[in-house]
């Protein structure tokens, strides 16, 4: 199957700094890639879309100023959590898809926030 | 109303046995696709197995199978000869063809299978 990386895995940053994620497709080029939040043992919670050269479509409740997502070209895009908290801490992951509607999803490996 | 419904929050399995996850679904676009994931506790999201609303036959991968009932909007996954392994989350998910590119995913069932 088609590869996406993610990096970092991990991140420990302290509260009031910035943390940028990456999401990467190896091997195809990405139309849409999404970006998930998950809780412990909770499923997946979409936080945007974003299509390449477009502005990311945000999920109600998700502050767009916070998560600043940018969608460069066919094969990455970026989150950036801006002034992270405590609050911020949880895993984040992203998903990128090829054109077609019935493709799958192919997930990066996920990043481990710590916010202290 | 949840696109997406998982109703078994933890299974459990024997070794070499065959186990049934439940997942239903909810739409009214023609036009869909199915999907299983596996989430083991490193966290990634590994593809198993896609059925499309289309499709005539169950799909099948290796030891994976979709029992697609279209009438009843139900798409279970069954794991035969489950393995060690297969200790996991598995989180059904759809995407409608009318209204865009949304992923809907469900609660997940942990499995967990028994030696």
């Amino acid at each position: 199957g088609a590869v996406v990386s993610q990096h970092p895995s991990w991140v420990i940053c302290k509260s009031g700094t910035s943390v940028k994620i990456e999401c990467r497709s190896l091997d195809f080029q990405a139309t849409t890639m999404f970006w998930y939040r998950q809780f412990p043992k909770q499923s997946l919670m979409l936080m945007a879309t974003s299509n390449e050269g477009s502005k990311a479509t945000y999920e109600q409740g998700v502050e767009k100023d916070k998560f600043l997502i940018n969608h460069a070209s066919l094969t990455l895009s970026t989150l950036t959590v801006t002034s992270a908290h405590p609050e911020d801490s949880s895993f984040y992951i992203c998903s990128a898809t090829r054109a077609g509607w019935v493709t799958e999803a192919f997930f990066g490996q996920g990043t481990r926030l710590t916010v202290v | 109303a949840q696109k997406i419904t998982q109703t078994q929050p933890g299974m459990f399995v024997q070794e070499k046995e065959a186990v049934t996850l439940d997942c239903t679904y909810d739409t009214s676009d023609p036009s869909y696709g199915l999907f299983w994931y596996k989430q083991p506790s490193s966290g990634e999201m590994i593809f198993l197995i896609y059925q499309g609303s289309y499709d005539q036959q169950n799909a099948t991968e290796g030891r994976y199978s979709l029992n697609f009932q279209k009438a009843r909007k139900s798409a279970n996954l069954v794991i035969s000869a489950s393995q060690l392994g297969d200790s996991a989350m598995y989180f059904c998910a759809m995407r409608e063809g009318g209204t865009g590119n949304q992923f809907y995913f469900g609660t997940g069932t942990s499995l967990t299978v028994i030696p």
